[in-house]
């Protein structure tokens, strides 16, 4: 049962063009929803973040946007560098961390900017 | 100064073996974690550790040994090891009362 499922794979965009990751969740008690960057051979790091009690949260070039009704989330990298090449993931969890907050991640989005 | 550190970083070992993997992290965090990343770079959580308390075990099969001798490391012993346990390993930290999980660098356990 996968819980969190992202789109797309992979991805391709141009340098200085919008990446933009989708994720859907389907346990609604969810309250958490992190993104992270991997880079290769490296372990994941978080992005950015964001609460249901918010629509949208921006932190320089990276974006989330959130739609509680749909139950869906995105990532967008505005203005994307060859040095944002990495893989993301969405994740969500419930609660803080420990016995309620362990994260439940999405598969994973390979991103490739050219330059 | 590395926050979550993890050793060693590679392991390769036989099939039947059995190896441990240390994870150390300095950041004061109460809770502690044990993740699964496989080949195609799913990762998915293996145990929770709150205190050098077992919090969560996610159905890992008993070859899997987490073991907390304080709440600053968290160290995962792995029994008769099998092809399929080749994957990367990372471990995790984070404030009790807080969602925000570091991880470390991961260890990547080739088992032939």
């Amino acid at each position: 049962q996968q819980q969190v499922k992202q789109s797309p794979q992979s991805l391709i965009v141009q340098k200085g063009g919008i990446s933009i990751i989708n994720c859907a969740y389907e346990n609604t008690a969810f309250d958490y929803f992190p993104w992270y960057q991997q880079f290769p051979g490296k372990g994941p790091a978080l992005l950015i973040a964001i609460r249901p009690d918010v629509s949208e949260k921006k932190e320089g070039r990276f974006t989330i946007s959130f739609n509680k009704s749909a139950k869906q989330f995105s990532l967008h990298i505005m203005d994307s560098q060859p040095g944002d090449s990495a893989t993301y993931f969405c994740a969500a969890s419930k609660g803080s961390s420990g016995n309620t907050g362990k994260l439940i991640f999405g598969q994973g989005t390979t991103l490739q900017v050219k330059p | 100064d590395t926050a979550v550190s993890q050793t060693p970083k590679y392991l390769v070992t036989q099939m039947g073996n059995d190896k441990s993997i240390k994870c150390e992290q300095n950041l004061g965090h109460d809770t502690m974690y044990w993740y699964k990343q496989d080949s195609k770079k799913f990762l998915k959580i293996m145990f929770s550790y709150n205190n050098k308390e077992l919090i969560i075990n996610e159905t890992v099969p008993n070859r899997f040994s987490p073991k907390s001798p304080d709440k600053a490391h968290l160290n995962l012993h792995i029994n008769s090891l099998e092809l399929g346990d080749s994957a990367v390993y990372f471990c995790a930290s984070s404030p009790w009362t807080e969602s925000t999980q570091y991880f470390g660098p991961g260890t990547r356990l080739l088992v032939l």
